[in-house]
């Protein structure tokens, strides 16, 4: 199994508080992905890194920002939580963008009162 | 955009039998990688197979294999021998070749049951 590890894998807060989920590897792969699950609509990408620094938007960033300091952190902050932001939210990696095979962490559950 | 439709929310099979979960997507490219990925009670995702679009030959693994067809945009699982293990939700998966996001785009899912 890839080294893979999330961090914390359950969280409940509340409205308006920040959160930040993290996200570690330790395969050395340069593509680090971040995730959300819900009901009905698969998993959609909130964010993703190409590399230590370098980040960019997914499908579903409003609300979301990110930060890679180094090649295996990946961290997911929820400057001020909502409601809406209550998921299963899931870390993945990948070697090589091209075959772009991901490998999945065990996701967190966040609930936002 | 790429869009991956997969459009049995659930289904069920008996062990020991076969079953097709069916996927269908959309896009211009010609270079591109499909996946189906199982997702256990346990909330892992676990890549069953992978098909790379220029390869005409479909991908198996063990007692999962797919119908890959291109010119109908139709990717398919078939699990054989069903087991009760295999209970689990199951996405197709879509990867642009060197896209610029590179992230997978998935389908809503299909429930499967096995039944003792």
């Amino acid at each position: 199994d890839a080294g893979i590890t999330q961090s914390p894998r359950h969280k409940v807060t509340e409205t308006g508080t920040p959160v930040t989920l993290r996200c570690h590897q330790t395969e050395n792969h340069r593509y680090m992905y971040w995730y959300r699950q819900d009901p009905g609509h698969g998993l959609r990408l909130i964010h993703y890194s190409y590399g230590v620094k370098d980040t960019d938007k997914g499908e579903v960033s409003d609300g979301y920002s990110v930060s890679r300091s180094k090649t295996e952190d990946f961290l997911l902050t929820l400057e001020s939580a909502t409601s809406s932001q209550t998921s299963v939210y899931f870390c993945a990696i990948s070697e090589s963008r091209a075959y772009n095979e991901q490998f999945f962490g065990p996701g967190t559950r966040l609930t936002v009162l | 955009a790429q869009t991956v439709t997969q459009s049995q929310p659930e289904m069920s099979v008996q062990e020991a039998e076969t079953v097709t979960l069916s996927c269908t997507y959309d896009t211009s490219e010609n270079n591109y990688y499909l996946f189906w990925y199982k997702q256990p009670p346990s909330r892992q995702m676990i890549l069953v197979i992978r098909q790379e679009a220029y390869k005409q030959q479909n991908a198996t693994e063990n007692r999962f294999s797919v119908n890959f067809q291109k010119a109908a945009k139709s990717f398919s699982l078939k699990i054989s021998d069903s087991q009760l293990g295999d209970t689990a939700m199951y996405f197709c998966a879509f990867s642009n070749y060197g896209g610029s996001q590179g992230n997978l785009i998935f389908g809503k899912g299909t429930k499967l049951s096995v039944k003792p």
